[in-house]
């Protein structure tokens, strides 16, 4: 079945940086956009940036721009987040989504999401 | 930027209920892109309803979305034990996307 599979929880020091994987499976990798979204504890969504599978082409909330860096592995069919210079509002669970489709460029509605990744940033 | 505005906070109601939460945007959504998810603690968000009113594969009819404009709605007409929840409406109209805070639907 269509799936999105994310890497295990990340703990780090503030100034730290933190690197997850998401793959995918069931589905044709280069079909869609994938995201990443994120979810501080007790708060609501917060859209963290999309990449194209097939070109490698991304765009990125502009409240992080500079500290995030997205990349995707079509060999694997695995997209990456990268995460510079935590600091403690960067405790989140992350999670990658895919793309509702078609072609929606930067946002879009979410239709598959991975189980979400664990990032907590405690000195 | 689109900020959406989702009430109740909390809704409280009993099992058979019609449940009616509200989500309302400071500018129009444009093409109505106006989605909702459901999330139960320890999940991920799920997809029930996009383009404000098309309902997601797989989910059940008494899920009903409706609403244009600045104002949108999804409605559960008769609760399930399953259907308790917090709900999430977003906003995919504008090339910067927004998430709602949430409204927590609990039982009575």
């Amino acid at each position: 079945q269509v799936q999105l599979v994310q890497s295990g929880a990340e703990v780090k020091r503030p100034g730290a940086s933190v690197k997850l994987s998401c793959k995918a499976s069931g589905y044709m990798f280069t079909s869609q956009y994938l995201h990443w979204l994120r979810q501080a504890p007790g708060q609501g969504l917060e859209w963290v940036g999309i990449i194209h599978p097939s070109g490698g082409s991304t765009a990125y909330e502009p409240r992080l721009h500079g500290r995030v860096t997205m990349t995707r592995d079509t060999s694997t069919s695995t997209i990456y987040l990268e995460l510079d210079r935590l600091t403690s509002d960067d405790t989140a669970v992350y999670y990658c989504a895919r793309a509702k489709g078609p072609e929606r460029w930067p946002v879009d509605a979410f239709d598959i999401w991975g189980q979400g990744t664990v990032v907590t940033v405690s000195s | 930027e689109i900020v959406l505005t989702q009430s109740p906070g909390t809704l409280s109601l009993s099992p058979g209920d019609r449940a009616t939460l509200s989500c309302r945007a400071t500018h129009n959504v444009d093409k109505n892109y106006v989605a909702w998810y459901q999330q139960k603690p320890g999940q991920p968000p799920r997809l029930l309803i996009y383009a404000a009113s098309i309902r997601a594969t797989g989910i059940p009819d008494r899920f009903s979305g409706s609403g244009s404009g600045t104002d949108f709605t999804l409605t559960v007409s008769r609760l399930e034990p399953e259907d308790f929840a917090l709900y999430h409406c977003q906003q995919y109209g504008s090339s910067q996307g927004s998430f709602g805070q949430g409204t927590k639907l609990q039982i009575k």
